[in-house]
């Protein structure tokens, strides 16, 4: 079946760049989608990225799709200690009617 | 803004009690589920819901229930709650849309829910 595999930790120093990865398996996926969830809450749609595009930019956040690989990665440039969190990559296959596949989560700690 | 409410941040319960969770959005979404999340194994996906008194198993149903009696409204039963129902419980929304359209779920603050 479909599934989504994310790296578990990540830790950088402030203000270096995060790249946060993920692979997928499902080759129909029409769009990919970021989620940020900070500790105690809900997921936050952070950003997304249609199945045609390969770069999407936005502000410090810049989204890479490698539609060929099946892969997927979240960079974020000057690190700051807010973005400590947790960041799931999720993708919607053609035809799910709504439902996403979600990652396990990576544990982004960003140290002082 | 889209905005999903959880009604209780934090629940506590006994074995055997049955506990009603209520997710309420304000965007006429036609799309509403329910996950639970554990350490170590992200989001598992309990129940789903495309419309009003429609309902759909997700991953793991297995002693949970739902109703969708209204379209803002969405809640997840535990008929016998045990301790291994002891978890963070989110509910999302989406809109309907064709399987081409962007459809991202939108998120409540989740409730923390131990059963004793």
């Amino acid at each position: 079946g479909e599934d989504v595999e994310q790296s578990l930790f990540l830790s950088v120093r402030e203000g270096d760049s995060s790249v946060i990865n993920c692979t997928y398996t499902d080759s129909s996926s029409t769009y990919l989608y970021w989620y940020k969830q900070e500790p105690g809450a809900g997921l936050q749609l952070l950003t997304y990225i249609f199945s045609n595009m390969d770069m999407k930019q936005d502000q410090r956040l810049t989204v890479l799709l490698n539609k060929k690989d099946k892969h997927l990665s979240l960079r974020i440039a000057d690190t700051q200690t807010g973005d400590s969190a947790i960041y799931f990559c999720a993708e919607k296959g053609e035809g799910s009617q709504g439902n996403l596949i979600f990652g396990k989560g990576t544990k982004l700690s960003v140290k002082p | 803004d889209v905005k999903v409410t959880q009604s209780s941040r934090y629940l506590v319960k006994r074995t055997g009690e049955k506990v009603f969770l209520e997710c309420v959005q304000d965007m006429d979404h036609e799309n509403m589920f329910w996950y639970r999340q554990d350490p170590g194994l992200g989001l598992r996906l309990i129940y789903f819901s495309y419309d009003v008194k429609m309902k759909e198993k997700g991953d793991i149903p297995e002693g949970y229930s739902v109703s969708r009696e209204k379209k803002e409204r969405f809640s997840l039963i535990l008929e016998s709650a045990s301790t291994n129902q002891t978890s963070m419980y989110l509910c999302a929304s989406s809109l309907a849309q064709g399987e081409w359209d962007n459809q991202p779920q939108h998120f409540g603050d989740g409730t923390r829910l131990s059963i004793l």
